[in-house]
């Protein structure tokens, strides 16, 4: 079964800077992966999910932006982050039973 | 487009009691699939069941169980004889059967008192 790694676990990151979150997978290839993100007191969103190596698909305008240069490797990343973006980012991997699988989460406070 | 309600917010329960976890989803889709998911206070969403929409079986997992009724756009989530274990918030979701992009409800917040 795959294993979902997130780094770093907790960021605060002033308005207006740049932002980094990586989501790598084990024990699977070539697999979909998801970037959802969840508001204070609120459901999750979905923002991005890629089907392959430099396959992205955005499924909400926004602040942010997401790549995958590697196969189990998926980036999500902002030029200038705004207070909206704070929350909880959670990446996820379908599985090969089409079971979606998510990782520990990326808690960002945007001050 | 997907929609999930869930209609309730918060459940809290004493220990030993049986609770029941409301999803009503609507989809345009003629297949897709359901999921719960559990959310503890950790943060980490942890799969709980996938049902597909051509299968109505219920289904039973130890405590769990789950009600699907096509005709009303159900899929209900009932924990029997609740533990403290179980207080977490409570995730129904819906995806397209090969796009596999979940649309969540908002969620419930299970509190079980000892």
């Amino acid at each position: 079964s795959q294993t979902i790694h997130q780094w770093p676990a907790t960021l605060v990151q002033p308005v207006g800077s740049p932002l980094s979150l990586e989501c790598t997978v084990e024990g699977t290839s070539n697999p979909n992966l998801y970037w959802y993100r969840q508001a204070a007191g609120r459901g999750l969103q979905l923002l991005f999910y890629s089907v392959g190596i430099g396959q992205i698909s955005s499924e909400v305008p926004q602040n942010l932006s997401a790549s995958r240069p590697q196969d189990r490797q998926f980036i999500l990343s902002s030029k200038k982050l705004l207070l909206s973006d704070s929350g909880f980012y959670l990446c996820a991997c379908l599985s090969r039973v089409n079971e979606q699988y998510f990782g520990p989460g990326t808690r960002l406070t945007v001050t | 487009a997907q929609k999930v309600t869930q209609a309730q917010t918060e459940i809290s329960v004493v220990e030993k009691e049986d609770v029941t976890l409301d999803c009503v989803y609507e989809t345009r889709d003629t297949t897709y699939y359901l999921f719960w998911y559990k959310q503890p206070p950790s943060g980490e969403l942890v799969f709980l069941i996938r049902r597909n929409s051509f299968d109505e079986q219920n289904e039973i997992s130890g405590r769990y169980s789950w009600n699907f009724q096509k005709s009303t756009s159900s899929f209900n989530f009932t924990i029997t004889a609740s533990q403290v274990v179980d207080s977490a918030v409570y995730f129904c979701a819906l995806s397209g059967y090969n796009d596999y992009k979940l649309s969540f409800g908002a969620g419930t917040t299970v509190t079980v008192r000892a």
